[in-house]
């Protein structure tokens, strides 16, 4: 099975600190996404990356930067955190050839004070 | 155009009864629609998918009925028992090419004893 994994469960951060979350898959995937979840409004497209050193903003790209130096990795990068990117932030990744399923972590739920 | 609206936001089911969760999409370009569930403290997972040359996929208990022409698509689960509470997202995307999913708001369903 896929295994897609988001290195911390739960973060607590300040305002204006530099937040780095961190996300690894297992499956060699080319594709790699960061969503957000918020309550009411779904899951919002961070960035995403078709493959190594690619990426796109998606949806709601402000206040986020990403990085993809390794294939396996797709760090999410917080460059100053606010209290408005106080979520649950999931990381995913699929398969290129077939748009068809993408696989999730188990989420980071960040809190900025 | 790139909207897909997820109603209820929450359901309340009986065990035993029959949940419906309804979407509708504008972009009528969309041609992959699937569905995920996710349980608490873990990442959304696909659940099922539909495309647009049918109107109904059925797998075990869960059923996607879809109407293109109304540009609505909706998740039924039979026979609902306590292990079907979750969320549930809803999303749309197109099959052909690497493009990203557009999720609906989550409705958090409740199937009681």
């Amino acid at each position: 099975d896929v295994k897609v994994t988001q290195s911390s469960r739960y973060l607590v951060k300040r305002t204006g600190e530099k937040v780095f979350l961190e996300c690894v898959q297992d499956m060699d995937h080319e594709n790699m996404f960061w969503y957000r979840q918020d309550p009411g409004l779904g899951l919002r497209l961070i960035y995403f990356s078709y493959d190594v050193k690619m990426k796109e903003k998606g949806d709601i790209p402000e206040g986020y930067s990403v990085s993809r130096e390794k294939k396996e990795r797709f760090s999410l990068i917080l460059e100053s955190a606010s209290t408005n990117q106080t979520s649950m932030y999931l990381c995913a990744s699929r398969v290129p050839t077939t748009n068809e399923k993408l696989f999730f972590g188990s989420g980071t739920q960040l809190s900025v004070l | 155009q790139q909207q897909v609206k997820q109603s209820p936001q929450s359901l309340i089911v009986q065990k035993g009864g029959i949940p419906i969760i309804n979407c509708a999409y504008e972009n009528t370009a969309f041609d992959y629609f699937p569905w995920y569930q996710q349980f608490p403290g873990k990442g959304p997972a696909l659940l099922i998918a539909i495309r647009p040359d049918v109107s109904e996929k059925k797998e075990g208990r869960f059923t996607i009925s879809f109407n293109k022409s109304a540009k609505q698509f909706s998740l039924h689960i039979m026979d609902s028992q306590p292990g079907d509470s979750a969320t549930y997202f809803c999303a749309a995307s197109l099959i052909q090419g690497a493009q990203k999913l557009v999720f609906g708001q989550g409705t958090r369903l409740t199937i009681n004893p």
